[in-house]
């Protein structure tokens, strides 16, 4: 079935650094990627969104690229801030279902030290 | 501005207790879904509805019960609620072209 890969479960940077989260993904069906963010006591927030019509998202600084060939959909920002710091998932969406159903990876929490 | 409300954001119950969640949008979206959140699984789905009257079940419906009374609202029960159903519980609404919004979570405690 679905199902998206996060290993890192946290990550602990100083302000300024590279951020890079790690994220691999498994489908039959051409996907639709996410990444989503969650802040302390809110529900997760769509960051932003890659389908392989455009291969590429960026938003609020943050990158990410869906790479068919090694199924990876990795996240990246050149220089992380404190207001940075939460929660982000790795999101597949299921185009194989009407529902728009979605497959969240465990999540990764980083932690922006200033 | 997408809004999608959940009540109680707190609710402590009793093993063998009977918990109603109750979710509300204002979207208009047709797709409505339940999740929880468990540390180190991400989210899961629970159940989900395409529309007013029908329910789905997600990947791990076990123990829960969902109710879609209108195109607003969302219910997810516990009939008989064990310990192992503590967690954060989260609603959202959308459809796969249009994000999903969620609620802010209810935090679930069974003792």
């Amino acid at each position: 079935g679905d199902s998206v890969t996060q290993m890192q479960g946290q990550v602990t940077l100083s302000e300024d650094d590279f951020l890079f989260i790690n994220c691999t993904y498994s489908t039959t069906w051409y996907p639709t990627l996410f990444w989503y963010v969650q802040y302390p006591g809110e529900g997760p927030q769509l960051l932003l969104k890659v389908t392989t019509a455009n291969n590429k998202g960026i938003s609020r600084g943050f990158e990410a690229t869906y790479d068919k060939r090694t199924t990876s959909f990795h996240l990246q920002k050149a220089s992380v801030q404190e207001s940075d710091s939460a929660v982000y998932y790795c999101v597949l969406g299921d185009r194989g279902s009407a529902l728009g159903r979605l497959h969240f990876g465990a999540g990764t929490q980083l932690i922006v030290i200033p | 501005e997408a809004a999608v409300t959940q009540s109680p954001r707190n609710k402590v119950a009793v093993t063998g207790g009977k918990v109603t969640l109750s979710c509300n949008q204002t979207n208009n979206h047709n797709n409505m879904y339940w999740y929880r959140q468990d540390t180190g699984h991400g989210l899961r789905l629970i159940h989900y509805s395409y529309g007013a009257g029908s329910t789905e079940k997600g990947d791990i419906p076990d123990g829960y019960k969902a109710s879609r009374p209108s195109q607003e609202n969302f219910s997810l029960i516990l009939e008989l609620a064990t310990p192992s159903q503590t967690s954060v519980y989260f609603c959202a609404s959308g459809d796969l072209r249009v994000e999903q919004y969620f609620g802010p979570g209810t935090r679930l405690t069974v003792l």
